[in-house]
């Protein structure tokens, strides 16, 4: 069973940092793209950014807005992605959800998603 | 960047009642459209990918058609569990972009 399990989301200062796990299960992890996506309350989904697989030279991708202030890795021997947030604004202030893009007829739609950690960016 | 804009914002309708929501991209994305459902407090859930093929284990009442801008996800007999909120997302590009969301109401 895939499992998609996201942690380290808490208080934060205005200008502080925060890096956020994704531990992922049943599925090769290593030979999957990671994706980050948050979502303020009560407001819609918006897209973080991405980590491509170790074959496609681990390249990232991010949102216009928090490009030059997060970084996605991954540690493949840990089955796990991050996404380290620096710089934090109280725009960043959402859940974030790790989510797996998975290849159905020529389409990569997210098909696993974690629960999402809540990030509170405040002072 | 690719702009997904979703129409309604916000639709009641009754359970057994047949509803239709449009998503429209900014630019051709094909058929690499697809579909989620959100329920409060909850992870989306995938209803359709490339624009008209069903997730497994998502109901049959559930379907979705397009090609190129403009595409439909449509619910052909409410259920009370379908109330929730639906999101487009096109996966032909990157940055990946989600439409704003229809919010499915009970009337």
């Amino acid at each position: 069973e895939v499992q998609l399990v996201e942690s380290g989301g808490g208080l934060v200062q205005p200008g502080g940092s925060l890096k956020l796990s994704c531990a992922a299960s049943g599925f090769t992890f290593s030979g999957s793209a990671m994706h980050w996506v948050r979502q303020a309350s009560g407001k819609g989904l918006e897209w973080v950014g991405r980590i491509r697989s170790k074959a496609n030279s681990y390249a990232t991708a991010y949102a216009a807005s928090v490009k030059g202030r997060f970084t996605i890795s991954r540690d493949d021997s840990k089955n796990t992605a991050y996404l380290q947030m620096n710089s934090l604004k109280t725009e960043d202030t959402a859940v974030y959800y790790c989510t797996r893009p998975y290849f159905y007829s020529g389409s990569y739609p997210f098909d696993y998603w974690g629960q999402g950690t809540l990030v509170t960016v405040s002072s | 960047d690719i702009q997904m804009t979703q129409s309604p914002s916000s639709l009641s309708a009754s359970v057994g009642d047949r509803v239709t929501i449009t998503c429209r991209a900014s630019q051709s994305i094909s058929s690499y459209l697809n579909w989620y459902q959100q329920k409060p407090g909850k992870a989306p859930k995938l209803l359709i990918y490339a624009a008209s093929s069903l997730q497994s284990g998502v109901p049959s009442r559930f379907s979705g058609s397009g090609s190129g801008t403009d595409f439909t996800l449509t619910i052909s007999s409410l259920q009370p569990e379908d109330f929730a909120t639906y999101y487009c997302q096109q996966s032909y590009s990157t940055p990946r972009s989600f439409g704003q969301g229809t919010k499915l109401e009970i009337k």
